[in-house]
């Protein structure tokens, strides 16, 4: 079957220090891959978008790699920040453009 | 420049009720997207509008419904509430073929 899994376990780290959230997906072929931070109660909002022939992307403090023979994603914000705090989505392009379908996304605590 | 907007925030209605949920896109946009997010779970697609036109649709029951106006705005019906329609519904805009979505900030609805 079909899955995109995100850890679903909380992940609390210290400020300045890089998080690493994972996707890894099976029985998929992505086109390309997404991640997105949603804060509670507001809707997700769109971070980088890598396609499966590219190997990394940066934006910023934001870098995300992309790896189809393990069929996994790495996102990582360096220099983290309380205000990194949120939940994460990963989301692969399934069928034509626009159509998603995300992970349960992976909370990101950043403490002082 | 108006991001998503979408309408109203918050309902509560009862089982066996309907209800329509409106959505205008980020200018510029003509394709919109719905998405279903559960408590603690990802986004999962509804469907998709393009041209006033149903593109694309998930794995959602026909009560679930929708339009598309000549100005890209678009309306989700839903038809003989479920207590497990309760959830935050999403509507996203993008042009057609590009990947990234602006998302609104959800429609929060409650049945009882």
């Amino acid at each position: 079957s079909q899955k995109i899994e995100q850890n679903s376990e909380a992940l609390n780290i210290q400020e300045g220090k890089t998080a690493t959230l994972t996707c890894n997906y099976t029985n998929y072929s992505p086109a390309y891959l997404q991640w997105y931070r949603q804060d509670p109660g507001r809707g997700p909002v769109f971070l980088l978008l890598i396609r499966e022939n590219e190997k990394e992307k940066r934006k910023e403090r934001l870098k995300v790699t992309f790896d189809t023979t393990l069929k996994q994603s790495l996102f990582h914000i360096t220099a983290s920040q309380p205000a990194d705090s949120a939940t994460y989505l990963c989301a692969l392009h399934t069928g034509t453009a626009s159509k998603l379908t995300f992970g349960t996304g992976t909370r990101l605590q950043v403490t002082l | 420049d108006a991001g998503v907007t979408q309408s109203p925030t918050h309902l509560i209605k009862t089982r066996g009720q309907q209800v329509t949920l409106r959505c205008s896109p980020k200018s510029g946009h003509d394709t919109v997207s719905w998405y279903q997010q559960a408590l603690g779970q990802g986004p999962q697609f509804i469907f998709q509008y393009y041209e006033e036109e149903e593109r694309q649709r998930g794995n959602f029951p026909d009560r679930f419904s929708g339009h598309q106006f000549p100005n890209y705005s678009s309306e989700l019906n839903v038809n003989a509430l479920l207590l497990g329609d309760s959830a935050l519904y999403l509507c996203a805009s993008s042009t057609m073929n590009t990947g990234e979505l602006f998302f609104g900030e959800g429609s929060r609805l409650t049945v009882l």
